[in-house]
């Protein structure tokens, strides 16, 4: 059964850089042909959709965020990694990795999702 | 963007009752693909309906969805207990993919 789960620093300061990681298990992500992407909760919020990507390193991004973001995959680890930089407190959110519901589609519904991990902005 | 909006905010009912939430996009969604999660406190959100009403896996039958175009309809035939939660709506016809604010359905 395929399972993500989350992990980073769960506090980061002011104009630093986020940094997660999304390890997959119980599939393989270079074998797979699909795109994994990551989705933000901010606190008492609604979700975001931050960006995508494939196997392959192609990428997609949410324009609102596309300035900030980086999203890499390392298949030799079965993980994918999201960076945002120049964080604010508007950037203090539950983060999700999650998988869409077909192949080769970037953009689609979801239906694999990690438990989320807690990311805090503060001094 | 598409822009989704959801209504009522929040729906206060009792077990066994019908809940009928909307969702309404700021303009056509490319192919009806419209889809609906479930959220309880503390957790990921459960995809619920996918392509406007295809039940995912699992998903019981008294959740049903409806529309095309703009509007768009999640129907709870009778509520069970585990049903009181927040309800999301997302297209993911058109780039970026967004969600809607949600609706929370609470027990009356």
């Amino acid at each position: 059964q395929l399972q993500l789960q989350e992990s980073g620093p769960g506090l980061v300061k002011p104009s630093e850089t986020l940094s997660l990681t999304c390890t997959v298990s119980g599939g393989s992500i270079s074998s797979s042909s699909y795109y994994w992407g990551w989705i933000r909760q901010p606190p008492g919020k609604g979700l975001e959709w931050i960006g995508s990507i494939y196997y392959s390193g192609s990428t997609y991004y949410n324009p609102s965020l596309k300035s900030r973001v980086t999203i890499s995959v390392d298949t030799s680890r079965n993980h994918f990694s999201l960076k945002l930089s120049s964080v604010t407190a508007a950037d203090a959110a539950v983060y999700y990795c999650a998988r869409p519901g077909a192949r080769d589609y970037p953009i689609y519904y979801m239906d694999v999702w990690g438990k989320g991990t807690t990311v805090t902005v503060s001094s | 963007e598409i822009v989704l909006t959801q209504s009522p905010g929040t729906l206060s009912l009792s077990p066994g009752e019908r809940a009928t939430l909307s969702c309404r996009a700021s303009q056509s969604v490319s192919s009806n693909y419209l889809a609906w999660y479930q959220q309880k406190s503390g957790q990921a959100p459960r995809l619920l309906i996918y392509g406007t009403s295809n039940r995912a896996t699992g998903i019981p039958d008294r959740f049903s969805g409806s529309g095309s175009g703009t509007d768009f309809t999640l129907t709870i035939s009778r509520l069970e207990p585990e049903d009181f939660a927040v309800y999301y709506c997302q297209q993911y016809g058109t780039s970026p993919l967004t969600f809607g604010p949600g609706t929370k359905v609470d027990i009356k």
